[in-house]
């Protein structure tokens, strides 16, 4: 069965603090790995990372795959208040599709 | 602002009835996905059209049933509704769906009560 797995569930940390968010998978035909942040509403995107290795980034954010260990980290630095959310992490398992399968989410919550 | 627009945003029925979501993807996108995002479940994978065609299907109950329009919008219609299908749907679109590596785009979501 195609899993993500994040941890930790939820995060409270103060503003200025680094956090670092974990994502592991288990899909059948592995093309993706894409992590979205949700606040209120929709899911909006941050990272896609196909290669093992590269780093990619965005301001304070950045997000790494290790595809032997079958793994992702979501890394924030310097966090602001603003940077409260829900962090997900999916992966679309199957060839000819796009349905994405999420992890349950990461509750991130940076307090002043 | 994704490009992804959903109507309507609130939505408040009573069992038994029967309720129609509608999407609109982004410019120049074929395929449409909808999802259903329930605290207790989590984002769940519903179904995926494109260009028309139903292309992949997720735990979607056989009471609903989705379907995309020649301009590329797509309706998600959900009969007998039950109280735990009380949740936020979503509808995502991206440009492709035959497999290429692409993002998916979500639009701000419908948030259906059932009481």
């Amino acid at each position: 069965e195609d899993k993500v797995v994040q941890s930790p569930l939820s995060l409270v940390v103060h503003e200025g603090d680094t956090v670092t968010l974990n994502c592991s998978y288990e899909v059948t035909n592995f093309r993706s790995l894409l992590w979205y942040k949700q606040e209120k509403k929709a899911p909006t995107f941050l990272f896609m990372l196909t290669s093992s290795g590269i780093e990619k980034k965005s301001g304070r954010l950045s997000s790494i795959l290790d595809k032997k260990e079958l793994f992702s980290i979501l890394n924030i630095t310097a966090t602001q208040t603003g940077d409260s959310a829900i962090y997900l992490c999916a992966a679309p398992p199957l060839s000819g599709a796009q349905k994405l399968v999420f992890g349950q989410g990461t509750r991130l919550t940076i307090n002043p | 602002d994704s490009g992804v627009t959903q109507t309507p945003k609130h939505l408040i029925t009573a069992t038994g009835q029967r309720v129609t979501l509608r999407c609109s993807p982004r410019s120049g996108d074929l395929s449409v996905y909808w999802y259903q995002q329930s605290l207790d479940q989590g984002l769940q994978f519903l179904i995926q059209y494109y260009n028309g065609e139903e292309r992949a299907k997720g735990n979607i109950l056989e009471r609903f049933s989705a379907q995309q329009f020649p301009d590329l919008h797509s309706e998600l219609n959900l009969s007998s509704l039950e109280l735990g299908d009380s949740a936020l749907y979503f509808c995502a679109s991206s440009v492709g769906g035959s497999g290429t590596k692409e993002t998916q785009y979500f639009g701000p979501g419908t948030r259906l009560l059932v009481l």
